[in-house]
């Protein structure tokens, strides 16, 4: 099972400012890395697929990058709603899928 | 549209059950996932099963699920025995989406609590 860490854990960024969150995977997962927000009692939601390609709908704001065991989700001027848990999940080794611990982006 | 639905609250050792209702779409094209959330914890994959009955189950799980499928209602379902405090968590469904290499989750249910107590 590939194990996938996510730093940091808490995120205070101030309104208008950029956010980075990393995920490292155990072992290569190639490009195979998704991301997803997840608000206070909301299902999560796809914002990145293969590491970097943006789902639909999702804001220009949002930008994914790496590749192999290194990833980033950077956050362009955050914006009030962008405020939750951002978790990372690769899909290279499918059996299982496995997420990460999540960072909480946080009002700074 | 995914919508879910089964019992909230359950003992232990009890069987847990949950059904997620497919509503537009294309049931054929995609792998249907349920997926949980212990309280305050993260995510984990529990399994996933396509429209002619192909499934994969998390291993840590396996032993004791089942996952099926009811294509003439396009629902999926889940079954959970031997249920512990551990499996309290939100349960969510999901749809899984494969576009060229990359396979995701692009369509979740609300998420269903159950609690083991």
């Amino acid at each position: 099972e590939i194990e996938m860490t996510q730093s940091p854990a808490t995120l205070s960024v101030s309104p208008g400012e950029r956010a980075t969150l990393s995920c490292r995977a155990s072992q290569s997962v190639s490009s195979s890395l998704a991301w997803y927000q997840q608000k206070p009692g909301q299902a999560p939601r796809l914002l990145i697929y293969g590491a970097s390609s943006r789902a639909t709908d999702i804001p220009a704001r949002f930008s994914g990058g790496g590749s192999g065991t290194e990833f980033t989700l950077t956050i362009d001027s955050l914006q009030s709603e962008d405020f939750a848990v951002y978790y990372c999940q690769q899909y290279h080794n499918w059996l299982p899928y496995t997420f990460g611990q999540g960072t909480k982006v946080e009002i700074k | 549209q995914l919508q879910q639905w089964g019992a909230g609250l359950l003992k232990p050792s009890e069987t847990l059950s949950l059904t997620c209702g497919v509503y537009g779409g294309s049931f054929g094209d995609h792998y249907w996932s349920w997926i949980r959330q212990p309280p305050g914890k993260g995510l984990e994959w529990i399994g996933e099963i396509n429209h002619i009955g192909r499934i994969n189950y998390n291993p840590s799980l396996e032993s004791r699920l089942t996952i099926s499928i009811d294509t003439s209602k396009t629902q999926f379902s889940l079954k959970l025995t031997s249920v512990t405090a551990a499996d309290t968590a939100v349960y969510y469904c999901a749809r899984l989406t494969q576009q060229m290499v990359h396979w995701y989750f692009d369509l979740w249910g609300r998420g269903s609590l159950v609690t083991v107590s």
